[in-house]
């Protein structure tokens, strides 16, 4: 069974870093580009990164580029985004997602959602 | 970028009638379109890919269409479990993938 475990996130000072994990199990972690989704309370879905199944290609959101950073471990299934020089408008649910097998970029397996709250 | 326009931004609609949503892309996406459903607390759910090819154990009720810069999702019959907020996202030309900003279908 696909699955996409989540951890990191909390409360943070704005300027400050954090650091999220996603951890995959169920499925050939290393064939899959996997992306990073926000949604901020009460809003909408946001893209912000991508990875390709090899972490050769990364794209970042113009929102977060030069801040954050996605890499991922094959080895141990697992996709990070770093987040540096956080700000009020980072804060979101932070989603890690698969993209389907071809890397069309939809999404049929989640994360449960991890908070990031940026605040004095 | 592509932006993505939703229709209503609200729908109320009485259990077991039909309810119908639009999306509507800035430029052309061919057939390159997905939508998601949210419930409260939850991460989104894939309903539909391909602009009409239902997900894994999506019900028959639910049904896309559409394709170039026009789509409809339409739920035929709604049980108290399909409401929700629903998302529209094309997946044409990326990055950046976009949403649209969700419909919310309420209990009339």
């Amino acid at each position: 069974q696909e699955k996409l475990l989540q951890s990191g996130g909390g409360v943070v000072q704005p300027g400050r870093s954090l650091r999220l994990s996603c951890a995959a199990s169920g499925f050939h972690f290393s064939s899959y580009t996997v992306h990073w989704l926000r949604q901020a309370p009460g809003k909408g879905l946001e893209w912000v990164a991508v990875i390709s199944y090899d972490g050769d290609k990364k794209n970042l959101a113009d929102s977060v580029k030069g801040r954050f950073t996605v890499s991922r471990d094959n080895a141990k299934n697992n996709l990070y985004l770093e987040m540096n020089s956080l700000r009020p408008e980072d804060t979101a649910v932070y989603y890690c997602t698969r993209d389907s097998i071809t890397s069309s970029g939809y999404y049929e397996y989640w994360g449960q959602g991890t908070l990031v709250l940026v605040s004095s | 970028e592509i932006v993505m326009t939703q229709s209503p931004a609200t729908l109320s609609v009485s259990p077991g009638e039909r309810a119908t949503l639009s999306c509507r892309a800035s430029q052309s996406i061919s057939s390159n379109l997905a939508w998601y459903q949210q419930k409260p607390g939850q991460a989104p759910r894939l309903l539909i890919f391909g602009a009409s090819t239902r997900a894994t154990d999506i019900p028959a009720r639910f049904s896309g269409s559409g394709s170039g810069t026009e789509f409809t999702l339409t739920i035929s019959s709604l049980q108290s479990e399909d409401f929700a907020v629903y998302y529209c996202q094309q997946y044409s030309d990326w990055p950046p993938i976009t949403f649209g900003h969700g419909t919310r279908l309420d209990i009339k």
